[in-house]
């Protein structure tokens, strides 16, 4: 089944404990992108890959790193989680970021840190 | 100024009716455009892309108005199982932005 995974679920931290939430696609998808939902912002995009080792900023990217190393995974790091980092966050995958590709969303990731 | 501006409801209709609603961007070079739907803080999900013509999925329309800048989806025949969050989707300049959301709930 074609599909975006995301990992874990839920995760309750503490402030500063680094963590990685993972995201792998299993559709050879070349682009990837990160993002969070905050309540009355929508969507916001904290990082996206156009290919392998290609990596870039979205909107929103303080707090935050990726890694592209292979073509099906895109992790989100944390290295010193804060509070205000506490939502919901969604990785996508299209197999182009081209103008008429939608996206595939995995089924997201709560974080909340305290 | 948001790039991309929707409505937040809730609209509230009971089954069967006709719901309509807009979303409205400011990037004037924005080529395509979408609409995705959200349960329940669960992942988006493509309900359909939006053509210049205008186009139907079933009991949904889709317009594009370029000239006053906004997107409408229409709901024909409501059901319950329509209850969801819409999200106005526009690629500009090869990056997607998103709106906040519009709440439709249909009651019994």
């Amino acid at each position: 089944e074609a599909q975006v995974t995301q990992n874990p679920r839920y995760l309750i931290t503490v402030t500063g404990k680094k963590l990685t939430v993972t995201c792998s696609q299993n559709m050879n998808h070349e682009y990837m992108s990160w993002y969070r939902q905050d309540p009355g912002l929508g969507l916001r995009q904290i990082y996206y890959s156009m290919n392998v080792e290609v990596t870039d900023k979205g909107d929103v990217p303080e707090g935050y790193k990726v890694s592209r190393k292979e073509k099906r995974n895109f992790p989100l790091i944390l290295e010193s989680p804060s509070p205000n980092q506490t939502s919901l966050y969604f990785c996508a995958s299209s197999p182009r970021q081209g103008v008429y590709s939608p996206l595939h969303f995995g089924n997201g990731t709560r974080l909340t840190v305290t | 100024r948001k790039e991309v501006e929707q409505d937040p409801g809730p609209f509230n209709v009971p089954e069967g009716a006709t719901v309509a609603f807009n979303c409205t961007y400011s990037n004037s070079a924005s080529q395509s455009f979408f609409w995705y739907r959200q349960d329940c803080r669960k992942e988006p999900k493509l309900l359909m892309s939006v053509y210049s013509s205008g186009n139907e999925d079933g009991r949904f329309t889709a317009q594009l108005n370029r000239a006053s800048q906004y997107i409408s989806l229409l709901i024909r025949d409501s059901k319950l199982s329509d209850s969801a969050t819409y999200l106005c989707v526009v690629n500009g300049d090869y990056k997607l932005s998103f709106g906040a959301g519009t709440t439709v709930t249909v009651r019994a």
